[in-house]
């Protein structure tokens, strides 16, 4: 099965940071790769899909990037609905759908 | 409004069953491949369970593989988990979740049904 490892496991970061977050595939994935901003309490929320494609109404302060087997999540001007628990997650036909382990964008 | 509502959550002794439902609307759910993701208290996310459009494939972590039977009615607009054998290891709450077509990813979410397994 292909694992995906986040990192870091914690960010600490105030309003207006640029944020950057780091996802790694145990193989080559392509770029079927999607980010997720998920808070407490509630369900996930679709932020990028096919690595850098920006789902409909996320704002574009958020961009995503790579491919193989290393893709990132950019959050250019971190605002503070932005604190939240982001999680990668990968598409393979032959290992269907895992998710990193998550990343905590905390308050600096 | 395009929505997904899951159901049948609840407490059950280990070694039990459950049957949860998820309820979609809005769409047309025929045409759409959903799956099942869990989230244990506290813990990250966890694939659990996908089935196609037409109910004919259908795929499981190995978590869950043997003591779980995912399906779906279309004329209902529903989907379903069994869940048997439950362990403890299984409290969690489960989200139903779409998938954007052709980009694999899980684009709507139900808001979760919290299953606990104690004793």
């Amino acid at each position: 099965d292909i694992q995906m490892t986040q990192s870091p496991s914690t960010l600490s970061a105030s309003v207006g940071d640029r944020v950057t977050i780091t996802c790694r595939a145990s193989q080559s994935i392509s770029n079927w790769l999607a980010w997720y901003q998920q808070k407490p309490g509630k369900a996930p929320k679709l932020l990028i899909y096919k690595a850098s494609n920006l789902e409909s109404g996320v704002p574009s302060r958020f961009s995503g990037s790579g491919s193989g087997t290393e893709f990132t999540l950019t959050i250019s001007s971190l605002q503070p609905d932005d604190f939240a628990t982001y999680y990668c997650q990968q598409y393979n036909s032959y290992s269907p759908w895992a998710f990193g382990q998550g990343t905590k964008v905390e308050i600096k | 409004e395009v929505q997904l509502v899951e159901s049948g959550g609840g407490l059950v002794r280990p070694g039990g069953s459950l049957r949860l439902s998820c309820a979609a609307s809005g769409f047309t759910f025929s045409s759409y491949e959903v799956n099942w993701v869990r989230q244990a208290p506290g813990k990250g996310m966890e694939w659990v369970s996908y089935i196609s459009t037409s109910g004919s494939t259908v795929y499981y972590a190995d978590s869950v593989k043997g003591r779980s039977t995912v399906s779906r009615d279309n004329a209902k607009n529903s989907l379903f988990l069994q869940m048997d054998s439950l362990r403890a290891e299984d409290t969690a709450v489960y989200f139903c979740a779409r998938v954007k077509s052709w980009a694999r990813a899980f684009d709507i979410w139900g808001q979760g049904t919290m299953v606990t397994v104690s004793s």
